[in-house]
This record gives structure tokens, C-alpha cells and sequence, in this order.
């Protein structure tokens, strides 16, 4: 079975800064996907970046970027010049190609923007 | 906005209960999936449909059962309920293509359910 995990709980980060939230993960399948989603205070689940272990090319999404590590079973999620509206709960999921198509989830980290 | 949309919002009632949580996917996706997030769990898969059949099951209890309707909506529903199932249910929809699937997960707001 595959696990994710977020070793970092809580994180903080002035505005403007730049922070990276990690995440790892432990699977024996080549081929799968990875994704960032947020959770903000209203608590809706928002996808922020996606990846495809195929591709070796990281994601960017405006502000966000990944660092996909496939042999180390890593992928961060880099937030440069962070904004108040940033501050959430930001969850790593990683999921199959082939098969149960389910979200495994991380525990999560918590960010804080410090204004 | 997502998109999938899932009522009610809320949801309070008392133990022994039973509740019904209802969600419509996206326009045009056939798969729905639900996931429960609690403090102690975290978020984890219960059940997946696909165009009206069960696709896959994860940790979901036989008190819990769900179905997808022929216009795609699909309803979750929790009987015998204990103060353990209080969380934050949602539902979340993608296309489901094929094998492999290459469809993304977007996630309604979620029914918050309090069992007192």
C-alpha cells in the first residue's frame, strides 16, 4: 500500500517570502500521480499543482512549483512571494495510474503567513 | 468553484440516526468519489462510482453505504450513527476515461456532519 507523509506540521512564512512545504512519499509503482491541494479556512479542497511521475520536467503553476525527486520519492511544493490569501492547510496526495483510483492523503501542514 | 456541488452544508442529529449526503459531479464527469476528513483519521477514501457502479471501496464501514443515480448524483448514507462519524464528508468528481485514467479529483465544499 502506498503512504504519504508531511513531516512538517506547522510552517510559517513572512510575506513576499518563499517557502517549501515537504512531502514524501513510499510506493513500489512506476507510474502514478502526485498532487498539492489546499485547504483553506472554508475548508473546500483546492488543487494546486499536479505531477505526473513520468515526467521528469516539475510542475510550476504561477506562484507554485514542485521539486519531483522520483528516486528519492519526493515532491515539495515551492511557494515564491506567499500572500495572506495563501494561509491553509496544504495537504500531498498521491494516487495510481493503474487501478484504485483513491487519493492517499498526507497529514497535511499547516501554513502561516506572517504579514 | 469546483464545480460538484453537496448539500447539505451541515448536518446535526444524534446517535442511532440516519443521514443521507448527497453530491452532483461535474458537468460530464462519470466517476464520483467520497472521503470522510476527521481529526484523528485524517482524509481518507470511502468509495468510489462509476457511471452508476461501484468501483472501488476503501475504509468504509457496512453501516455506511452509497449509489450513483442514472443522472450521475450519488448519495452517501450513514446509519447507526456513533459520536466517532462526526466529520467533514466530501465528495469529489473526475472523468475516468479509460485505463489509464488521467483524470484529476475536484472536491465539493463538503457536508459537515455532527453527531451528538
Amino acid at each position: 500500500a502506498q503512504t504519504v507523509t508531511q513531516s512538517q506540521p506547522e510552517m510559517s512564512v513572512q510575506e513576499a517570502e518563499t517557502v517549501t512545504l515537504s512531502c514524501t512519499y513510499d510506493t513500489s509503482e512506476s507510474d502514478y500521480y502526485l498532487f498539492w491541494y489546499k485547504q483553506p479556512p472554508s475548508r473546500q479542497m483546492i488543487l494546486v499543482i499536479r505531477q505526473e511521475a513520468y515526467k521528469q520536467q516539475n510542475a510550476t503553476e504561477n506562484r507554485f512549483s514542485v521539486n519531483f525527486q522520483k528516486a528519492a520519492k519526493s515532491f515539495s511544493l515551492k511557494i515564491s512571494d506567499s500572500q495572506l490569501g495563501d494561509a491553509a492547510m496544504y495537504f500531498c496526495a498521491y494516487r495510481s495510474v493503474f487501478g484504485n483510483e483513491k487519493l492517499t492523503f498526507g497529514t497535511g501542514t499547516r501554513l502561516t503567513i506572517i504579514p | 468553484d469546483s464545480g460538484v456541488t453537496q448539500t447539505p452544508k451541515h448536518l446535526i442529529t444524534a446517535t442511532g440516526q440516519r443521514v443521507t449526503l448527497r453530491c452532483s459531479p461535474r458537468s460530464g464527469d462519470l466517476s464520483v468519489y467520497w472521503y470522510q476528513q476527521s481529526l484523528d483519521q485524517g482524509l481518507q477514501f470511502l468509495i468510489q462510482y462509476y457511471n452508476g457502479e461501484e468501483r472501488a471501496k476503501g475504509n468504509i464501514l457496512e453501516r455506511f453505504s452509497a449509489q450513483q443515480f442514472p443522472d450521475l448524483h450519488s448519495e452517501l448514507n450513514l446509519s447507526s450513527l456513533e459520536l466517532g462519524d462526526s466529520a467533514l464528508y466530501f465528495c469529489a468528481s473526475g472523468r475516468t476515461s479509460g485505463s489509464p485514467s488521467t483524470d484529476t479529483q475536484y472536491f465539493g465544499p463538503g457536508t459537515r456532519l455532527t453527531v451528538l
